[in-house]
């Protein structure tokens, strides 16, 4: 079957870094998403990873290893504005998004 | 319009009725999907449609159908709603032309049944 999984909670402290891991099973891989929902809102774009390694986009950042099924988000520099459920989503051999269930951020004072 | 609206926003149905809702995108997207996003399960993929014309079932279709009559307009009709669909509902759109396919979503429809 086709599993991805994320931790379900994290917290952190305003201006520190947290990383966020995904590692999926799954049948193919085309590319993997990583999605920021904030509360009540629909999921937005962050990144696209289909080649292993990392990529940075301001305080954000995304690494792969397609080796070990493994994906993290990395956050720098945490806002309030941060606190938000991060969503790991894998393209399989269909070209269909897989979605993890998630990651809610808290994010503390 | 700009991106993809949903509508309703929300909505409380009684068990049995038919409901639509009702998806429009304006940046020409070919491919459509629409999700529901349950607490602690990830999106799940309900139908989609790679073009207008056609569409695809996905890993909960059941007791839910879609058309894609045009590029625009993508509804999703549940024939005779049960308490188990109660859900946020999410439409969202692709350009599957190029070798990336990011999905755009739409702002969601909270539907209950009671």
């Amino acid at each position: 079957g086709q599993n991805i999984d994320q931790p379900t909670e994290m917290t952190a402290t305003e201006g520190a870094i947290v990383q966020i891991n995904c590692t999926y099973q799954t049948s193919g891989f085309n590319g993997l998403f990583w999605y920021q929902q904030h509360a009540g809102e629909a999921p937005t774009f962050l990144s696209y990873n289909v080649l292993d390694g990392l990529e940075e986009k301001g305080r954000f950042s995304s690494f792969l290893s397609r080796s070990k099924g493994y994906s993290y988000l990395l956050l720098k520099e945490l806002q309030m504005k941060d606190s938000a459920s991060y969503l790991c989503a894998v393209v399989d051999s269909n070209y269909q998004l897989i979605w993890g269930a998630g990651t809610k951020l808290i994010i503390k004072p | 319009i700009a991106g993809i609206t949903q509508a309703p926003t929300s909505q409380i149905l009684a068990a049995g009725r038919r409901m639509t809702l009702r998806c429009t995108q304006d940046m020409r997207h070919n491919a459509m999907y629409w999700y529901r996003q349950d607490l602690g399960l990830g999106l799940r993929l309900i139908h989609y449609s790679n073009t207008a014309g056609t569409t695809g079932k996905g890993e909960v279709p059941d007791g839910y159908s879609v058309s894609r009559a045009n590029t625009d307009d993508f509804p999703l009709t549940l024939a005779s709603a049960v308490p188990s669909q109660t859900s946020v509902y999410f439409c969202a759109s692709s350009d599957n032309s190029g070798s990336v396919h990011t999905q755009y979503f739409g702002p969601g429809t909270r539907l209950t049944v009671l």
